[in-house]
């Protein structure tokens, strides 16, 4: 079983509308949960990290369940320029090394 | 503030031959990390230096590969002799470090990688 799993998409939904990702991961010991953008060909960036409480961003949710080893991200009105791909990142413990998903492929169309 | 750098950004070999890449981490960041990234998958670590010491290396193919960061700011990644199967883009990234304390402290900056093919 991967450590970090995620749906490969590809989603492919129109400007305006709200998209939702998941991921679930393997160690309950895990510590600290982000999601990460990496547009084509390019580096990743940290989009936000994910708290136990839900936390927002402008057009961006996160969510946590750790009952569930569960996290999501919900993008609300979506823009052309969130097409990306959204990588699941989950920090095991104190050193910071970081266990990333494979990514889940975004499409926003006009 | 200047990004993470990495050179060469794309390199070409033939299985066999041997690679090195290069890494200047942001100014004042004690962590380094070097990442390889196969097409379709997420970036997978390969090795953590802490200024100069390394904190861990447990998934480097250490019979080809090696790293190494003398002076605690530059680095370098080598793989001799490369497979087929290196082929990938290798990312290096950086952070303030372990001791900074507090999540945003820790956050990974990603240079632009170096896309290498084995042919």
């Amino acid at each position: 079983r991967k450590e970090v799993e995620q749906d490969p998409g590809p989603f492919n939904v129109p400007e305006g509308a709200t998209v939702a990702f998941n991921c679930t991961y393997s160690n309950s010991a895990s510590q600290s949960f982000f999601w990460y953008r990496q547009d084509c060909r390019k580096e990743p960036k940290l989009l936000m990290s994910v708290y136990s409480s839900g936390n927002e961003d402008g057009r961006f949710t996160a969510q946590l369940n750790r009952a569930s080893q569960y996290i999501s991200l919900l993008i609300r009105d979506s823009k052309l320029s969130d097409s990306a791909t959204y990588l699941c990142v989950v920090n095991l413990d104190s050193s910071y090394k970081l266990i990333f998903g494979s990514g889940t492929r975004l499409l926003v169309r006009p | 503030e200047a990004g993470v750098a990495q050179s060469p950004r794309y390199k070409i070999i033939e299985k066999r031959q041997s690679v090195a890449f290069w890494c200047n981490p942001i100014s004042g960041h004690a962590t380094l990390y070097w990442y390889q990234q196969i097409l379709g998958q997420g970036p997978k670590l390969l090795i953590q230096f802490q200024n100069n010491g390394v904190v861990d290396d447990s998934q480097l193919p250490k019979d080809r590969f090696s790293a190494e960061r003398l002076k605690g700011v530059d680095s370098t990644l080598k793989i001799q002799p490369a497979k087929l199967e290196d082929s990938a883009v290798y990312l290096c990234a950086s952070s303030y470090g372990l001791r900074a304390g507090g999540r945003r402290y820790n956050e990974q900056f990603f240079g632009p990688g170096t896309r290498l093919t084995v042919l």
